[in-house]
């Protein structure tokens, strides 16, 4: 299973992009990166999936390098209601061991 | 609404007392399975299920048993609770394929055991 890190904590300002990078070294040829936000006391809430290059959907933009051994997800001008807790979470799509595994989370904190 | 279910949200018992925490999805979604999240360790797979009657161990599945009898629920059963399962627990479920690990999270059930 491929094993993350992320920084612990982030500090930004209203109106900032943020980039949260994630490293994920022995990612297998057919894993996915997913992220996630979590909010104080709820359950996590998917952002964005990619496999390679870039995906982009309204909320965020995940990079993803040639190699697959990082991730960035970039929030775009980020407010207040941002500040959350953010996965990291690589496994593989739907073969094999279904065991998920997730990092311990980027903390970010936005300021006004 | 597409929603993961769990109950009870909020519990308090003592060590020893059996009980067991609910999860139902309405998605028909395959795959289900459980987390605990303590402060500092981010969040940790208990157990998982692909299906029906087919489940597995996560992380840290001592002291938790599972079941998977219907394809919408998989309760989480604490035989014999301890001070340290005290946590937040999580249940989570998704579709097979490409979206398998888009995972949708129940709200969260918190246990405390005294």
């Amino acid at each position: 299973l491929a094993k993350t890190t992320q920084p612990i904590s982030m500090d930004s300002y209203e109106g900032q992009e943020v980039n949260i990078t994630c490293s994920h070294n022995n990612i297998a040829t057919n894993d996915y990166i997913t992220w996630y936000q979590q909010f104080p006391s709820q359950g996590p809430r998917f952002i964005i999936q990619g496999y390679k290059t870039k995906v982009t959907n309204e909320v965020a933009s995940l990079f993803i390098p040639a190699d697959r051994k990082s991730s960035t997800l970039s929030l775009p001008r980020v407010s207040l209601s941002d500040t959350a807790v953010y996965y990291c979470l690589v496994g593989q799509g739907d073969t094999g061991r279904r065991a998920l595994t997730f990092g311990s989370g980027t903390r970010l904190q936005v300021q006004p | 609404e597409a929603q993961v279910t769990q109950n009870p949200r909020y519990l308090i018992t003592v060590t020893g007392k059996k009980l067991t925490v609910t999860c139902s999805q309405n998605m028909n979604h395959e795959y289900m399975s459980w987390y605990r999240q303590d402060p500092g360790l981010g969040l940790r797979q208990i157990y998982y299920s692909m299906n029906v009657e087919v489940t597995d161990k996560g992380d840290v599945p001592e002291g938790y048993k599972v079941s998977r009898k219907e394809k919408r629920n998989f309760p989480l059963i604490l035989e014999s609770p301890s001070p340290n399962q005290t946590s937040l627990y999580f249940c989570a479920s998704s579709l097979r394929g490409v979206e398998a690990n888009v995972l949708t999270f129940g709200a969260g059930s918190r246990l405390t055991v005294l």
